[in-house]
């Protein structure tokens, strides 16, 4: 039982490429997050999905998109990578909601390093 | 909005150590709160949480009360081992996510 994967675990960009991150689960959870993490900021989310087909903006969306066309597969894409941008990226995933205490289960990250 | 704030790290301390990490938080209602902890290299794990006031959650001999009248959630230790070090989050439930603290880097010393 792999839980979440996260490919590829490290990636180092010129400003205005582009990239897609993958997340994979295989525990059939409905639920699914990116996360940034930056130093001193914790973690704060960039989009989530309540279910396949689904997506919707978190706290910093601006400069990201993301897509839920099968169950066990969240992408994020960045059309055209900022300095900004550098950071580690955390994907999870939970069986439910938020509001039902459901556990959230994280990906090993990626790092991304944009120049 | 809702926000976690958590003391500065980084901590250092030695073998059988007594452990505090502070965390206090601002939200409307009460939400449950969760310490998450990150090993290096890894993603974070849930390690305890608590849905309401006074409860203790506990798991591997660290434990947090949710203190709603100061509005924290500390954690605690009794004896702390190397195998804690790691990074601590503390997080808040809000409105569809987490609210998660900065995190406080721990590093215990054999």
């Amino acid at each position: 039982n792999a839980g979440v994967t996260q490919t590829p675990k490290f990636r180092v960009l010129k400003t205005g490429q582009s990239m897609t991150l993958l997340c994979a689960q295989d525990m059939n959870h409905e639920y699914m997050y990116w996360y940034r993490q930056d130093p001193g900021m914790g973690l704060r989310l960039i989009h989530y999905s309540v279910g396949e087909g689904t997506t919707a903006k978190g706290e910093v969306p601006d400069g990201y998109n993301v897509s839920r066309l099968k169950k066990q597969n969240f992408l994020l894409g960045l059309e055209s990578a900022a300095p900004s941008q550098t950071s580690v990226y955390f994907c999870a995933s939970s069986y439910s909601g938020l509001e039902n205490n459901s556990p959230l289960h994280f990906g090993n990250g990626t790092r991304l390093t944009v120049t | 909005g809702d926000s976690v704030t958590q003391m500065e790290g980084p901590v250092t301390l030695s073998e059988e150590a007594f452990l505090t990490i502070n965390c206090t938080y601002t939200a409307t209602g009460y939400p449950s709160l969760f310490w998450y902890v990150q090993y290096p290299g890894e993603g974070l794990q849930l390690l305890l949480k608590a849905t309401k006031a006074d409860d203790k959650g506990s798991n591997k001999g660290f434990e947090a009360t949710y203190r709603k009248e100061t509005t924290s959630f500390h954690l605690e230790k009794g004896s702390v081992q190397v195998s804690d070090s790691a990074v601590y989050f503390c997080a808040l439930q809000g409105a569809q996510k987490l609210v998660f603290g900065q995190g406080t880097r721990l590093t215990i010393n054999p």
